[in-house]
């Protein structure tokens, strides 16, 4: 079964602050998507990466993707207190109906 | 584009009672999704269709669980008998294959608790 690791599981930071999160996966896999959710809220796309080597940036949100070494991460710049939010990520066997495998997730809060 | 819809948003029962949740996915979306999400976990997938198919259903416990997509449209979720561990949130998604992204869409979920 794959498996999908995420840390940290709790990030406490201070606004405009930069930190990382880690996404890692235990099988090959080319297509990582991470998403966001709200307290109470369903999950929201933030990125989809498609390739090995993908960089994405939306807004504070940046994500890459190494598929060789099996690792995705999600960079936060400058953090604000809209980001606080539960972060997953979920990697997708694409010859297994595209299903998808989340991650634990991170509990972000950012602290005014 | 309306986005996936479900209903209802909230239920409480009992244990040993049934529940039933709807979903209607995004128009032209092939594949719908159940996933079972408890509180401080990343969601679990419970079942897959494609069209009127199931595609995978290995982590659904299905002597308790079932679902059907009725003409490959709509789907339902049902719970006979509930119990206590079933508590969580019920999301369905949908996704449209044939394009790269394959990116699966989020409803808003149907949040059980059963007492």
């Amino acid at each position: 079964e794959l498996k999908v690791e995420q840390n940290p599981l709790f990030l406490s930071m201070q606004e405009g602050k930069n930190y990382t999160i880690y996404c890692n996966y235990s099988t090959t896999s080319d297509r990582l998507y991470w998403y966001r959710q709200d307290p109470g809220k369903s999950l929201e796309s933030l990125f989809v990466l498609l390739s090995n080597g993908a960089v994405k940036q939306e807004g504070r949100l940046m994500a890459s993707l190494d598929t060789k070494a099996r690792l995705s991460t999600l960079h936060i710049t400058a953090a604000v207190h809209d980001l606080s939010a539960t972060y997953f990520c979920a990697v997708a066997r694409r010859y297994a109906g595209n299903q998808f495998y989340f991650g634990t997730g991170t509990s972000l809060t950012v602290i005014p | 584009e309306a986005g996936v819809a479900q209903s209802p948003r909230y239920k409480i029962i009992e244990k040993r009672q049934s529940v039933a949740f709807w979903c209607n996915p995004i128009s032209g979306h092939a594949t719908l999704y159940w996933y079972q999400q408890i509180l401080g976990q990343g969601p679990k997938l419970l079942i897959q269709f494609q069209n009127n198919g199931v595609v995978d259903d290995s982590q659904l416990p299905k002597d308790r669980f079932s679902a059907e997509r009725l003409k490959g449209v709509d789907s339902t979720l049902k719970i006979q008998p509930a119990k206590l561990e079933d508590s969580a949130v019920y999301l369905c998604a949908s996704s449209r294959l044939g394009q790269g992204r394959h990116e699966q869409y989020f409803g808003p979920g149907t949040r059980l608790t059963v007492t």
